[in-house]
C-alpha cells in the first residue's frame, strides 16, 4: 500500500467552523490531490499540488483552501464549514506528470457539518 | 459539463459470469483512461488502466477495451467473483501542455457478484 495517512478520519463540526484535513505521505511524490466523493457525484477534485508551494484549483474549490509547505504534507482547509461540505474528503498522491501514471489514495476522512 | 460518464449506476451478475462496466468520455485530450475499485469506508484502489495508443490492456480476470473513435471504454471481468463486489470508477487524464497529473473521474458504477 501506498503511504498515505489521512487525519483525522472522521470529523464532526458545527457551521461556519475552521476545519482542517491533514494528507502525510511517505512516498516522496510530486503530486498529491484532494478529492470529494458525494452520492450521485463521484470523485470531484477540489485543489491539488505539483510541488511545494504550488498548488491550483480543481472543479469544486470554492469555500476551500489548501496549503503545502513540505513534500509530504498536504492541508486542507474549509475556512467556515458549511452543511454542503459534508462529505468524505480523499487525498491522493502520485509520482509524476508522465503518461501512464496512476494516483494512489488514502482512506479517507468522512466530515459532517452540522 | 461531465467529462467522464458512466451511465449505468449499477449492476448485477452472477458469480462465475462476465461482467462489462462501461465508460463514456467527451474530452478528446484525455490519453490516459483507469479503472479503480472501492470497498465501503476504504479509500479507491487502482485496479487496470490503458494508453490512448492501445486498444486493449488485460491483467488477469481484467480486461479494458479502448474504442477512441468512439470515445468509448469497458472494462470486462471474467469471471465475476463475489469479492468483486465494489464501486467502480472510470477515470482519465490529458496528457497536453503537462496538464495530466489530476484525474477525472466518473460518478461511479456499483458492481453486485451474486453467488
Amino acid at each position: 500500500d501506498a503511504g498515505i495517512t489521512q487525519s483525522p478520519r472522521h470529523k464532526v463540526t458545527e457551521t461556519g467552523t475552521p476545519v482542517t484535513l491533514r494528507c502525510h505521505q511517505t512516498e516522496n511524490h510530486r503530486y498529491m490531490y484532494w478529492y470529494r466523493q458525494d452520492p450521485g457525484h463521484g470523485l470531484r477534485l477540489i485543489h491539488y499540488s505539483y510541488g511545494v508551494k504550488d498548488t491550483d484549483k480543481g472543479e469544486v474549490s470554492d469555500g476551500y483552501s489548501v496549503s503545502r509547505s513540505k513534500t509530504e504534507d498536504f492541508l486542507l482547509t474549509l475556512e467556515s464549514a458549511t452543511s454542503s461540505q459534508t462529505s468524505v474528503y480523499f487525498c491522493a498522491i502520485s509520482r509524476n506528470r508522465d503518461t501512464n501514471t496512476e494516483a494512489f489514495f488514502g482512506q479517507g476522512t468522512r466530515l459532517t457539518v452540522v | 459539463d461531465q467529462q467522464v460518464k458512466q451511465n449505468s449506476p449499477s449492476l448485477s451478475v452472477q458469480e462465475g459470469r462476465i461482467s462489462i462496466l462501461n465508460c463514456d468520455y467527451t474530452n478528446s485530450m484525455f490519453d490516459y483512461f483507469l479503472w479503480y475499485k472501492k470497498y465501503p469506508a476504504e479509500g479507491p484502489t487502482f485496479l487496470i488502466s490503458i494508453s490512448s495508443i492501445k486498444d486493449k490492456n488485460e491483467d488477469g480476470r481484467f480486461t479494458v477495451f479502448l474504442n477512441k473513435s468512439a470515445k468509448h471504454l469497458s472494462l470486462h471481468i471474467v469471471p465475476s467473483q463475489p469479492g468483486d463486489s465494489a464501486v467502480y470508477f472510470c477515470a482519465a487524464s490529458d496528457g497536453s501542455g503537462g496538464s495530466n497529473y489530476k484525474l477525472t473521474f466518473g460518478k461511479g458504477t456499483l458492481l453486485t457478484v451474486n453467488p
